[in-house]
């Protein structure tokens, strides 16, 4: 079973600009999750989706917000980028919504906002 | 919200020795404690997982321990390899919520 992708690896971007991060999730997974990950703030949560519907949502500015798809696809964007947005931000997949399902992780996207 | 510290940031051992992570939460209600590991450019693997009605679990050389009274749970590795070089996360969280990470460990296995 193929794991959980997500489009592009890396990705620069200026301030200002706007960011679209894609993941694909493990086949039969409806649950997504986003997270950033920094190395002064570590691993933090972003927002999770099950069945195209935001279920959680971390402590992020409104800038940063995302969708999920018929397919459990999905999509984060971050718009008016700044340089404290530089991060890898990952994605994980799971059967079930809220955390007690195991919870699979992609490769991540790291982005550098110059 | 639910607090995850993690001890120690770095740990270096050599190989075939014992690694323990250590790690605290705040809030009792959690009761998923998974643990992942981290190498560049393959994302993270989670290793082990523990839920509250257990004390601890063991797969091969890896087990993790959970204190629900103490609010505090840790990896051991034994016999450490060089390819357990990586940055470890442990995390929690309460049903229906998502997962808090502690800020991570790096151990590093000199041959």
């Amino acid at each position: 079973k193929a794991g959980v992708t997500q489009t592009p690896r890396y990705l620069i971007k200026t301030r200002g600009q706007q960011v679209t991060l894609s993941c694909s999730p493990i086949s039969g997974h409806r649950s997504v999750s986003w997270y950033q990950q920094t190395p002064g703030q570590g691993l933090q949560f972003l927002f999770e989706y099950f069945s195209e519907t935001q279920r959680n949502k971390g402590n992020f500015p409104g800038r940063f917000s995302g969708r999920q798809f018929s397919n459990s696809r999905s999509e984060m964007n971050v718009s008016t980028l700044e340089l404290g947005d530089s991060a890898l931000y990952l994605c994980a997949s799971s059967l079930r919504w809220g955390a007690e399902d195991t919870q699979y992780f992609g490769p991540g996207t790291r982005l550098t906002v110059l | 919200g639910e607090n995850v510290e993690q001890h120690p940031s770095t740990l270096s051992v050599q190989e075939g020795d014992s690694a323990v992570i250590k790690c605290t939460y705040s809030d009792s209600a959690s009761n998923y404690f998974p643990w992942y590991k981290q190498e560049l450019g393959k994302g993270s693997q989670l290793i082990i997982d523990i839920r509250s009605n257990v004390g601890e679990k063991k797969d091969q050389r890896i087990a993790v321990t959970l204190n629900k009274t103490a609010k505090h749970f840790s990896l051991h590795i034994t016999e450490t390899q060089p390819e357990d070089s990586a940055v470890y996360f442990c995390a929690a969280s309460r049903p229906g919520n998502m997962l808090t990470f502690g800020g991570g460990t790096r151990l590093m296995v000199k041959p």
